[in-house]
């Protein structure tokens, strides 16, 4: 299976900051890389596809990065809206693989 | 709009059953692979199986290849998912899912196992 290590685990910051999470996987997926967002209650929101292109709807204040087997997700200024977890998940082979997550949080 | 919703959690006793189902509306169900997701209490999402839009390619995560099986019904936009010799561990928040790269999901439905 491959791995994938996110980072960091949690992070507190304020409105209008810049957000950079990172995901490494264990071996090269090329692009077949998805960015989530969590929060209680709701479904799931897919942000990120192919590493780097925005879902439908999706603000363009978020935005993906990387190739082979590093990747980011950047937030370019922080809304309320945005606090919530965040993962990371490979579509390159299966078993599908997610990240160990990112909680978002209010500084 | 596209519109996917779980139904049939519960709670359920160690080596019991269950039998999730998801509707979907909103988009071509015959023509995507579907799949369950599950958001594990203090452990975050694990994919539990999928299924490829004919239903002939079926797979499952290795906690619960076995004991689980998935399924589609596209005369009727629905996808299942077959839960059997439930143990604690499967308890979870289960979600279904569009596609590979997971474009759309449910809101989930609630499964605890727990004697």
């Amino acid at each position: 299976d491959i791995q994938m290590t996110q980072s960091p685990s949690s992070l507190s910051a304020s409105v209008g900051d810049r957000v950079t999470i990172t995901c490494r996987t264990s071996q090269d997926i090329t692009k077949w890389l998805a960015w989530y967002q969590l929060k209680p209650g709701k479904a799931p929101k897919a942000l990120i596809y192919a590493a780097s292109s925005l879902q439908s709807g999706v603000p363009s204040r978020f935005s993906g990065s990387g190739s082979g087997t590093d990747f980011t997700l950047t937030i370019s200024s922080l809304q309320p809206d945005d606090f919530a977890t965040y993962y990371c998940q490979q579509y390159d082979t299966f078993p599908l693989t997610f990240g160990g997550g990112t909680k978002v949080e209010i500084k | 709009e596209v519109q996917l919703v779980e139904s049939g959690g519960g709670l359920v006793q160690p080596g019991r059953s269950l039998r999730l189902s998801c509707a979907a509306s909103g988009f071509r169900f015959d023509e995507n692979a579907m799949h369950w997701v599950r958001l594990v209490p203090g452990k975050g999402l694990e994919w539990v199986s999928g299924i490829s839009w004919t239903g002939a390619i079926l797979g499952y995560a290795v906690s619960v290849r076995g004991r689980f099986i998935i399924s589609r019904d596209n005369a009727k936009n629905s996808l299942f998912l077959q839960m059997n010799s439930l143990r604690i561990e499967d308890t979870a928040l289960y979600f279904c899912a569009k596609t590979n790269d997971l474009d759309y999901w449910g809101h989930g439905t609630q499964v605890t196992v727990s004697s």
